[in-house]
């Protein structure tokens, strides 16, 4: 089955200085790449995600890059803010997201202002 | 958009209790629904996915006589916690595929349930 690495697992950044998270997967027919940002105690929110067929995708302060060939994907967050603290998880999914999310170990962003 | 309800969000009982958590899937037909546990400072472990109208699938380790599945019709699928004991606390949270022929659309996660046994 999939399996999904994720570093760093705790990342503490200055207010306004960019975080980045990396992520690896195993499976090659994963072609989905959900980020999800969860809070203490709520479910996980869907931040970006990221398809197969590209390379690269850009949401305002979030963007998110995909590696086919090394089966690398890194999310990066620019000018964080301290509402940014919270868990990230990356996750990988095949047939677009309609088979289940397996789920990277997760970050837990610091935010210091 | 596809929303999927779940309740109840906490549950606090006593040790040997069964538990029951149901997701519904609201405006939309959810034939799958997954189901995580996390345990406090982890990840999101799927347990099991459920089928409506067939056998759900349980992933390796989780047990089947003890989380039961249901996926009574196209808009319920429950998870049952059987006698209960304190290992089991954790947070529970499904999830529903996009409807079909939204590809484009992601997973729809319900708000989770805080099990604690006591």
């Amino acid at each position: 089955g999939e399996n999904v690495e994720q570093h760093p697992s705790t990342l503490s950044v200055q207010e306004g200085d960019s975080a980045v998270i990396k992520c690896t997967y195993s499976d090659s027919a994963s072609n989905y790449f959900p980020w999800y940002k969860q809070e203490l105690g709520k479910r996980p929110q869907l931040i970006i995600d990221i398809r197969s067929n590209v390379g690269e995708k850009k949401d305002q302060r979030i963007a998110v890059t995909l590696n086919k060939t090394a089966k690398h994907f890194s999310l990066h967050i620019t000018e964080t803010q301290p509402e940014d603290s919270a868990v990230y998880f990356c996750a990988a999914s095949s047939r677009g997201g309609y088979q289940k999310v397996t789920f990277g170990t997760g970050t837990k962003l610091q935010v210091i202002p | 958009g596809a929303v999927v309800s779940q309740h109840p969000s906490w549950v606090i009982c006593k040790s040997g209790t069964s538990v029951k958590i149901e997701c519904r899937s609201l405006d939309f037909q959810a034939t799958t629904m997954f189901w995580y546990r996390q345990f406090p400072k982890q990840s999101l472990m799927l347990m099991a996915t459920s089928n409506e109208g067939s056998k759900a699938t349980y992933e390796q380790g989780v047990e089947k006589d003890k989380f039961l599945i249901n996926h009574a019709s196209l808009t319920l699928s429950t998870l049952t916690v059987t006698s209960a004991h304190p290992e089991d606390s954790s947070f529970y949270i499904c999830s529903a595929p996009p409807p079909t022929g939204s590809s484009n659309q992601p997973q729809h996660f319900g708000d989770g349930t805080r099990l604690s046994i006591l």
